[in-house]
């Protein structure tokens, strides 16, 4: 495996159910993201970790829950999530302390119903 | 006011024409530009990025930093239907990892 790669690419889920979005970075980065893509909107950061610290949280719902074990692996921990949470889920890395160049993965499409 | 904007598009263009895309900002304290293309179903790529001011090229793609405009701009050459895609101005300032994207243009190239 090359670059960031993301699992699920698809996931349909209820408003009740508890799901796990996997990252994994095969680039030596030391910083990795989280990001929501909604249509014709920008992409909103939810959540960077820098050397396994979260350094940014962007006001996000606590239905959202990350969690970096370790520099090359994040996970994004759903629960109780709303219609309005359906997006494209994007991962992604960059090297601190170099430009802020950032390399994302393919992304989870998630409906909730 | 948005601290980036960027124009949706549709942007629409005959193979081979001069693509120019546009960004403006609000942030002068901005230093990092970048240029993400974006492909259906894709992630965001990395196309370019540049430090402050001036002008850089990399085959048919030129990207351009006016900060005293508060303004980018990606130009692609000779255009090619393989270019059609979704294009993400970003921007970030020295420190930090808060990267502001705008909100792409769409771009069609017809061959």
């Amino acid at each position: 495996e090359t670059g960031v790669t993301q699992t699920p690419r698809h996931l349909v889920m209820g408003m009740t159910n508890k799901k796990s979005l996997k990252c994994e970075q095969h680039l030596g980065h030391n910083a990795m993201y989280w990001y929501k893509q909604s249509a014709k909107k920008p992409l909103e950061l939810m959540f960077v970790y820098s050397l396994e610290e979260r350094v940014e949280n962007n006001s996000v719902p606590s239905r959202f829950s990350p969690e970096c074990p370790n520099s090359s692996h994040l996970f994004l921990h759903l629960h109780t999530l709303q219609p309005e949470d359906s997006a494209l889920y994007l991962c992604a890395s960059s090297q601190d302390g170099g430009p802020d160049t950032q390399y994302f993965g393919p992304g989870t499409r998630l409906t909730v119903l | 006011q948005k601290e980036v904007e960027q124009d949706p598009g549709p942007l629409s263009v005959p193979e081979g024409a001069i693509v120019s895309l546009n960004c403006t900002y609000s942030n002068s304290a901005f230093q990092y530009f970048m240029w993400y293309r974006q492909y259906s179903r894709k992630g965001p790529e990395l196309l370019m990025y540049t430090y402050s001011s001036g002008n850089k090229e990399d085959g048919r793609f030129t990207a351009q930093v006016d900060k005293s405009s508060k303004y980018i701009s990606l130009f692609i050459r000779d255009s090619q239907p393989s270019d059609s895609a979704t294009y993400l101005c970003a921007m970030s300032h020295t420190g930090g990892f808060k990267t502001i994207f705008g909100a792409g243009t769409r771009l069609f190239v017809k061959a």
